[in-house]
């Protein structure tokens, strides 16, 4: 049974529109994270939160805002979508030994 | 600064090959490290993970890894490789207590059949 999902799974937006990602974790862990991967870039960190209410920018924040509402959920939000926001987003939770675990992704082309 | 580096981004090996692949870091403190493999289009997925201790730690699906702090590396290993082992593996340096942690670029292993 899947720790850590993703909704949705593909998303077409266009550019301009408002954009949010969902992720749900079942591990109870404290800390939750979102990536995004483009070839070249590996994975790089967009925000993070160590729990409910707590969010942290990463090392690419702009142009993302981010949601913990709960322990268990995590989001990320594109408030106004661009073209270069094209890309595969990973959610993962984890502990405090630097143990993360992934979500399926979400592939988002903004057209 | 913490880094890691991953200096082959391709490695190609006959299925039933021996593999080795290489991770080096660099950070001061008590590194603590990982694999992880990406299959196409799925996420991340943890194969192995060093805190302390005996410095080669074993994996799931017969890989292991051995940690060298002489060496500052952490390289993976599996003595013979499936066709179905093709995919990206990626190095991951973490810090005691960290938030955050850092990601090697990621080898891509293809196996030939």
């Amino acid at each position: 049974e899947a720790a850590v999902t993703q909704s949705p799974r593909n998303k077409v937006a266009v550019t301009g529109g408002k954009v949010t990602l969902s992720c749900n974790q079942t591990n109870n862990h404290n800390n939750m994270y979102w990536y995004r991967q483009d070839t070249g870039h590996g994975l790089r960190l967009i925000h993070y939160s160590y729990g409910a209410g707590s969010t942290e920018k990463g090392d690419i924040p702009d142009g993302y805002k981010a949601s913990r509402p709960s322990q268990e959920n995590f989001s990320l939000i594109l408030e106004l979508a661009t073209p270069s926001q094209t890309s595969v987003y990973f959610c993962a939770s984890g502990g405090t030994g630097g143990e993360q675990y992934f979500g399926p992704g979400t592939r988002l082309t903004v057209l | 600064a913490q880094s890691v580096t991953q200096p082959d981004a391709r490695v190609t090996v006959s299925e039933g090959a021996s593999l080795q692949l290489r991770c080096k870091y660099s950070y001061s403190g008590t590194p603590y490290l990982f694999w992880y493999v990406q299959y196409p289009r799925q996420g991340l997925q943890l194969l192995l993970k060093y805190y302390s201790g005996d410095p080669v730690v074993q994996g799931v699906n017969g890989f292991e890894a051995e940690f060298s702090k002489s060496n500052s590396s952490f390289h993976l290993r599996k003595a013979s490789v499936h066709w179905s082992d093709s995919a990206v593996y990626f190095c991951v340096l973490s810090a005691e207590n960290a938030y955050k942690v850092i990601f090697g670029k990621g080898t891509h292993l293809h196996v030939l059949p």
